[in-house]
């Protein structure tokens, strides 16, 4: 089955212990990327990937690392999380990049909350 | 500053009835749009979408509009049933840019 896969589906931490959201999908797609969703605000992309070690960032990067070494994974790290970074995480991939207007496959997301 | 709007935070319809959900956007450069759909505890999916260059698009009971020169897409869905009651997420893009923006989402309830 096609899908896109994250971990942890629920996590609670403090302030500043460093954690990692696991992002796997098997569909062999190129594009890769990590959307925050937030109350009034929808889904704003953190960063995204074209291709293994291609990596940018989109609108709401601070605070957040991720790193592309395989074709199909894609992990967001916060190095320190602060309570602005409770919030619920979509990673999301799709064959083409945005600019083709490729569609975009979710995961079925990681609630956070930062204590 | 929201580049893509969804003024309505919610829509209730009765089942049978059309739903109409609206959109807005501000960036002309946009030239192709999406509808995402969201069920709770689950990611969005991949509704519908229309490029620039065409002003509807239909698929089954779900049409998406566009009004360039309004800069307002909607999504039409008849008729509507229980099951559609989510969030819908409208989105837009630049080809050559790699990123969609999404709107806020608009909770639809469909009433039996």
């Amino acid at each position: 089955e096609a899908q896109v896969t994250q971990n942890p589906r629920y996590l609670i931490t403090v302030t500043g212990k460093k954690l990692t959201v696991t992002c796997s999908q098997n569909m062999n797609h190129e594009y890769m990327s990590w959307y925050r969703q937030d109350p009034g605000l929808g889904l704003r992309q953190i960063y995204y990937s074209m291709n293994v070690e291609v990596t940018d960032k989109g609108d709401v990067p601070e605070g957040y690392k991720v790193s592309r070494k395989e074709k199909r994974n894609f992990p967001l790290i916060l190095e320190s999380p602060s309570p602005n970074q409770t919030s619920l995480y979509f990673c999301a991939s799709s064959l083409m990049g945005q600019g083709a207007g490729g569609e975009l496959f979710f995961g079925e997301g990681s609630r956070l909350t930062v204590l | 500053d929201q580049q893509v709007k969804q003024n309505s935070p919610s829509l209730s319809v009765q089942e049978g009835r059309i739903s109409i959900l609206n959109c807005d956007y501000t960036n002309s450069m946009f030239d192709y749009f999406l509808w995402y759909k969201k069920y709770p505890a689950e990611g969005p999916t991949f509704l519908i979408s229309i490029s620039s260059i065409k002003d509807k698009n239909e698929d089954g009971r779900f049409t998406v509009f566009l009004n360039k020169s309004a800069k307002h897409l909607s999504l039409h869905i008849v008729p509507s049933q229980p099951g559609d009651s989510a969030v819908y997420f409208c989105a837009a893009g630049v080809q050559g840019a790699q990123k969609l923006v999404f709107g806020q989402g608009t909770r639809l309830t469909i009433n039996p």
